[in-house]
């Protein structure tokens, strides 16, 4: 497709269950970002790529969250031992250009929205 | 650190009225400026950006915002609101040459008609 695709849209686990969400971003962009959505906390930074590689995961809230980029392009985030506070929409962006060569427009997906119970 | 402070947290217009969405930014140069708009259940598309150059930036419909250094400020303005506009809207932050864009808490946007 055109577009950052996202899936699931939704997902609903019990606390402590893994997850996975994924990411396909737009063809040929280099960068990839994960953000939390939480209601009425705006966007939390959680973790950006280039290529392959995560220079920065300093927004990552636990050492249960982690992310992973293949190939430099589809990207999943898995989320361990799922807990209640976990539950938000997590956006994924894409951008075409290396930081610093670009102005830095993020392409965003519609997000995946997770539900602990 | 830079940060983005949006003042409101919701706003409400009449149709045709002015909208005037206020965004803050600290950072110790000009950065890069954004907006972006969130309809529901959608993800997030681009309004309008500063970058360098021209410190009134035009944007989609009908949007616009003035980057203005001396109140590190980047208000976003419409003449005339339509019911279309209903959406949240947050002002994002990105420093010169950096990967990292900080986003507001957003301000959702109600109109009346």
């Amino acid at each position: 497709g055109a577009g950052v695709s996202q899936s699931p849209s939704n997902k609903v686990t019990e606390k402590g269950k893994d997850v996975e969400l994924r990411c396909d971003p737009i063809s040929g962009h280099t960068a990839l970002y994960w953000y939390r959505q939480s209601l009425g906390q705006g966007l939390e930074f959680l973790i950006y790529f280039q290529g392959n590689s995560a220079p920065d995961k300093s927004g990552l809230p636990s050492d249960r969250f982690s992310a992973e980029r293949t190939g430099g392009s589809v990207s999943t985030l898995t989320i361990q031992r799922t807990q209640q506070e976990d539950s938000a929409v997590y956006l994924c962006a894409s951008s075409p250009q290396l930081a610093g060569e670009s102005t830095g427009e993020l392409f965003f997906g519609e997000g995946s929205r997770l539900t602990v119970l | 650190a830079q940060s983005v402070t949006q003042l409101g947290s919701h706003v409400s217009v009449s149709e045709g009225a002015l909208v005037l969405l206020r965004c803050n930014y600290s950072s110790s140069v000009p950065p890069y400026l954004f907006w972006y708009v969130q309809y529901p259940n959608q993800g997030l598309q681009l309004l309008l950006k500063y970058t360098t150059g021209a410190t009134l930036v035009k944007g989609i419909n009908g949007f616009e915002a003035e980057f203005k250094k001396s109140e590190t400020s980047f208000h976003l303005t419409k003449p005339s609101a339509h019911m279309s506009d209903a959406a949240e809207y947050f002002c994002a932050v990105r420093p010169t040459g950096g990967f990292k864009t900080i986003f507001g808490a957003g301000t959702r946007l109600f109109v009346k008609a």
